[in-house]
Parts: C-alpha cells; structure tokens; sequence
C-alpha cells in the first residue's frame, strides 16, 4: 500500500534555529497537510496546502511556519527560529480529495534545547 | 467550532470487547474516523464511516454512529494486547480545505 513517509524521524535543535521536515507525500495526492501533537496533547492542524499554496491554517501556523512544495515529490513544513514550545510530534498527511480519508506519515518528533 | 471528545483511558482485560467513545459537535461532518496510534508511531487510520451509515463492521471493529446524538463508539471484539494503543476519533466536514479535528485520543491497555 501506498504510503507518506516523513524524514528524519527525530530531529534535535537548539531554540533559535531553523529546522525543515521533510514529506513525501503519496504519489497522486492532490491536498497536503502538517499536523501536530504536543506530548499528551491533541493532534492539533497547522496548515493545508493544495495547488502550490496554503489553502487554510491554523493559528499556530504563525509567521515563524512556511510549508513549500519545492518539486513534484516532496513537501516541507519550515519553522524560521524555533522556541522550546516548537518541540513535538509533526505529522505530514495527504488525501486524493478532500472528503476522503487522510493518509498520515509516521511523523518527526522534533526537540527544541 | 468543530470539537470532539473523549474519555482518556480505558483499561480491559485480554479477550473482553473494548468500547471507546466519542462525541462530535458539527452536524455536517461527512465521514468520521478511527486512528490509532502505537508508542512512538503514527497515525494509523483503522476504519472510518460515512455520515448517512449507522454501522460498519471490519473484523474485530465494528462503529456505531448516532446522528441524532453525536455519538461515536469504536467497539473491538476479543481484545488483544496488540490493541493497546491510543485510539483517536477525528471528525471532517465536506467544506473546501476544512482539516480534520481530532479528539484528545483513549489510551486503551489490554492487561493480560
């Protein structure tokens, strides 16, 4: 079966720093997703993005967020200078349509020092 | 806005049926979901069930949808340690770009 994979899987960094997570979304997807799940908390969504721009987002996803398209493959969420709050699981998802089922990638669990 | 709840834990012993329930707010969701999530994993979709059915069953799972009240239940048959995980319930509206809105997920341990 097809599947989102995500990249790394564990990324550490010091608060201050920029970090890019990378997904590779299921070949055919139209409509991609970044969400995130602070430890013991909800699945939270940042940010949708269909036909190489943002199409909603949350209001986590402040100016210090930018997500890219940058090929026809891969899809990746930027935080510019990252604050310990930064630190959690990321989930990158992708769907053919919108009322369908989101496939989700087995996420990065990103630690800001 | 859209919200969805559940209860936080649930504990069963190996072999019990395992119940997990879920209450949803918008009344205009069109599919509703069952993720789960092992340690340290993914979000794993586990079955789902359009908005105009009252039932699904997938094996062991079988989901129950009450329109009226809101209601979701994931029911497993013959519950395994396998099963322990965190179970979330998400819902989706038929709007445009609108995200999935996940509940709080039910850490489910199956005790031997």
């Amino acid at each position: 079966e097809p599947e989102v994979t995500q990249t790394p899987s564990h990324q550490v960094t010091q608060m201050g720093q920029e970090v890019i997570l990378r997904c590779v979304p299921i070949s055919n997807h139209l409509y991609f997703y970044w969400y995130r799940q602070i430890l013991g908390q909800k699945v939270e969504f940042l940010v949708s993005f269909y036909n190489n721009e943002i199409s909603e987002k949350s209001e986590i996803f402040d100016d210090q967020f930018s997500v890219e398209r940058p090929d026809g493959s891969n899809f990746t969420l930027k935080i510019r200078s990252t604050k310990l709050e930064d630190s959690a699981m990321y989930f990158c998802a992708s769907t053919l349509n919108t009322n369908e089922k989101l496939f989700f990638g087995s996420g990065t669990q990103l630690s800001v020092l | 806005g859209e919200d969805v709840e559940q209860s936080l834990f649930l504990s069963v012993r190996e072999g019990d049926s395992s119940v997990i329930n879920c209450t949803y707010t918008d009344s205009s969701s069109t599919y509703l979901y069952w993720y789960k999530q092992e340690p340290g994993a993914g979000l794993q979709l586990l079955t789902y069930i359009f908005s105009n059915m009252d039932m699904k069953q997938d094996q062991r799972l079988t989901v129950l949808l009450n329109k009226k009240d809101k209601h979701l239940s994931l029911r497993i048959a013959d519950t395994q340690t396998g099963d322990s995980a965190i179970y979330f319930c998400a819902e989706i509206v038929y709007s445009g770009n609108t995200p999935l809105v996940f509940g709080k997920g039910t850490r489910l341990s199956v005790i031997a």
